[in-house]
């Protein structure tokens, strides 16, 4: 039973262009979402967070929205960098401290 | 370094034997989680612990399978008479749990890249 989807296995986008990645749950009792970053043989970086009281949060380049009716996030990157290239992983929790389930992750190529 | 050290980095074993990973946290972190991630795909929980308490082992396999995080010292997944099926990467992260330094999110250490012949 995957409670986190993310359907789009990966996505490529042009330097300085937007990049748009998505994340659907299942599980209403989810309040607390995260995007991590990662790299081939590195642990997940921590990105960017949300709770459910918000819609949107923004960290420099990076901006996660949150729409609760439709159980759906997305993580924005404005300008995307080749830099940015990696696997990006979707996670959330029922309140916070409990343990994270995380979807399959969706590469991102960010090209030159 | 501050961040979550994982030991060792990569480890094999033939069938049978037994694995033993370790997981130190960040400075001021009391909380320990393991995740379990096979060949594309995510991340899968496996338990949650505090100093001497298993807070959650809701995502432990029954057998074979065991993890402790003592008093003293780094956390410790135990995987005895390991099996093919076992060859993963085994990511720690740690946090400072709830209540304290409210919404810090959990970090993850480099992981243990565990292959077994």
């Amino acid at each position: 039973d995957q409670q986190v989807k993310q359907n789009s296995p990966s996505l490529s986008v042009q330097e300085g262009r937007i990049s748009i990645l998505n994340c659907d749950y299942t599980n209403s009792m989810f309040d607390y979402f995260l995007w991590y970053k990662k790299y081939p043989a590195e642990g997940p970086t921590f990105l960017i967070s949300i709770s459910s009281i918000k819609d949107k949060n923004e960290d420099g380049r990076f901006t996660v929205f949150l729409n609760k009716s439709a159980k759906h996030l997305s993580l924005h990157i404005v300008p995307s960098q080749p830099g940015d290239s990696a696997v990006y992983f979707c996670a959330a929790s029922a309140r916070y401290g409990n343990k994270l389930v995380f979807g399959a992750g969706t590469i991102l190529r960010v090209k030159s | 370094n501050a961040g979550v050290m994982q030991n060792p980095r990569h480890l094999v074993r033939r069938r049978g034997q037994e694995a033993r990973l370790r997981c130190s946290p960040m400075k001021g972190h009391s909380h320990v989680y393991w995740y379990r991630q096979l060949p594309e795909e995510g991340l899968k929980f496996m338990v949650y612990l505090q100093k001497e308490n298993i807070i959650d082992e809701s995502g432990m396999p029954k057998e074979r399978f065991s993890a402790e995080f003592p008093k003293e010292g780094p956390s410790i997944l135990r995987i005895q008479q390991v099996v093919r099926g076992d060859s993963a990467a085994y990511f720690c992260a740690s946090s400072p749990g709830p209540g304290r330094n409210s919404n810090q999110p959990q970090h993850f250490g480099d992981g243990t890249r565990l292959s077994i012949l």
